[in-house]
Parts: C-alpha cells; structure tokens; sequence
C-alpha cells in the first residue's frame, strides 16, 4: 500500500510570494494534519483535519490555511511568505482524528524563501 | 501553556540501554507518543501510551506516569541503526484542541 505522499518535494520562492503544498493521506485515512519543522527542532502542529472539517489550529497567522477534500488528500496555502517560513513541511495522516492513533508522516516538502 | 521537555542529546554505546526522558505540562491529556526519525527523514511511530505504566514493544519500551507528568522511551541492545532523533509528543485532546505537540527531540548517537 502507497504511504503519504507530498509533493511538490522542495519549493523555492521569495518573499511575499504564495505557495500551495499538497499531501495524500493512506487510503482509508480520514485524518490529515500538518506541520512545520525547522532544523533542530520537532515539528510544530499548524492544522488537523477530520471529514473534511479543521479540528485543531495550531500557533500561526491568518496567513497559513488548509483545506481537506472528500477524496480525503489535503492542501496547505501560505500567503505572503516571510525568510521565516523556510521549513521542512511535513503532512501526516491517521486513521481516525489524531488524538489516540498514531500518525503516519509523509516525506515532506522543503521549502526555501528567499 | 502547553510544553514539552527532552534532553537535546545523548550518547550510548553499541550494546547497552538507553532511557531518554519526556516531562510535560499540556491542558488535557488523550495520548503519549514517541517517533523515531533519522536524518533527513520523516518520523515514524515508536509506541503510545495513554495508561500509566510500561508498554513493551521488542528492544523498545515506553512508560507514562500521568501524575506526573513524564514519560520514557527504554532502548535495549543499542544498534548503530538507532542514532536518530526521538520524539515525545503529546495530545491534548478535545479539552486542549485536536493538535499534537511535540517535543524538540532528543539527538541520540551510538558508538561503537
């Protein structure tokens, strides 16, 4: 069976720019959440969704947003990028909300701001 | 507010045990979990814990104390294919949101 997959797998863009990150979770997998990791630290929780409803926001701007499709794969959209935003982006799917089920991560997508 | 506790870094030899340490201070509790992920990859599930006590799981074993607030991931017969960096994370629940935090990892090298 296919893992998550992401794409794109690294992004370059500059600042004030927008960008679009996508992820497919395991088949059968109705939760998707995303996060954000910077070398040297753990990931930081942004979103989860669940049914294709946001159930958890975590510490970020207005300018970070995401949406869940019925088919279940997920996108997350940053408007005007900051140099800050520079991170690995790493989406994991669980099977149901990821509260008391494991989540399984996808490779990511690193993205550079320049 | 809502942290999480790991020493940044360890080192054990090839062969023996490792205990890596977890304290955390959340608004609800649904769930302890620890990943493993090596450089340059995406993490993947250790074990979870939601009970007090040791959960065993071949040469991993992870214990929660929920009283107080901590938790350990035990790695026995150390291989050199274990240095990576190990994650505690926590969810919080319904009653703190539907997130899970994470800690900033523990960098654990084994030598030869």
């Amino acid at each position: 069976d296919a893992g998550v997959t992401q794409s794109p797998t690294h992004l370059i863009k500059t600042r004030g720019q927008q960008v679009t990150l996508r992820c497919s979770p395991i088949s059968g997998h109705k939760s998707v959440s995303w996060y954000q990791q910077v070398l040297g630290q753990g990931p930081q929780f942004i979103f989860q969704y669940y049914e294709k409803e946001e159930r958890g926001r975590g510490n970020f701007p207005d300018r970070f947003s995401a949406r869940q499709f019925p088919n279940y794969s997920s996108e997350l959209n940053v408007n005007a990028l900051l140099l800050g935003d520079s991170a690995l982006y790493l989406c994991a799917s669980s099977l149901e909300i990821a509260g008391a089920h494991e989540q399984f991560f996808g490779p990511g997508t690193r993205l550079t701001v320049l | 507010g809502q942290n999480i506790d790991q020493p940044t870094e360890m080192t054990a030899t090839e062969g023996a045990i490792v205990q890596i340490n977890c304290t955390y201070q959340t608004s609800g509790f649904n769930g302890l979990f620890w990943y493993q992920q090596h450089a340059g990859e995406a993490p993947t599930f250790l074990s979870y814990n939601v009970l007090d006590g040791l959960e065993e799981k071949g040469r991993f074993s992870s214990f929660l104390s929920r009283s107080k607030g901590y938790s350990y991931l035990l790695l026995k017969e150390l291989q050199m294919k274990d240095s990576a960096s190990y994650l505690c994370a926590v969810s919080p629940g319904n009653t703190g949101g539907f997130k899970t935090i994470f800690g900033a990892g523990t960098r654990l090298f084994v030598k030869a």
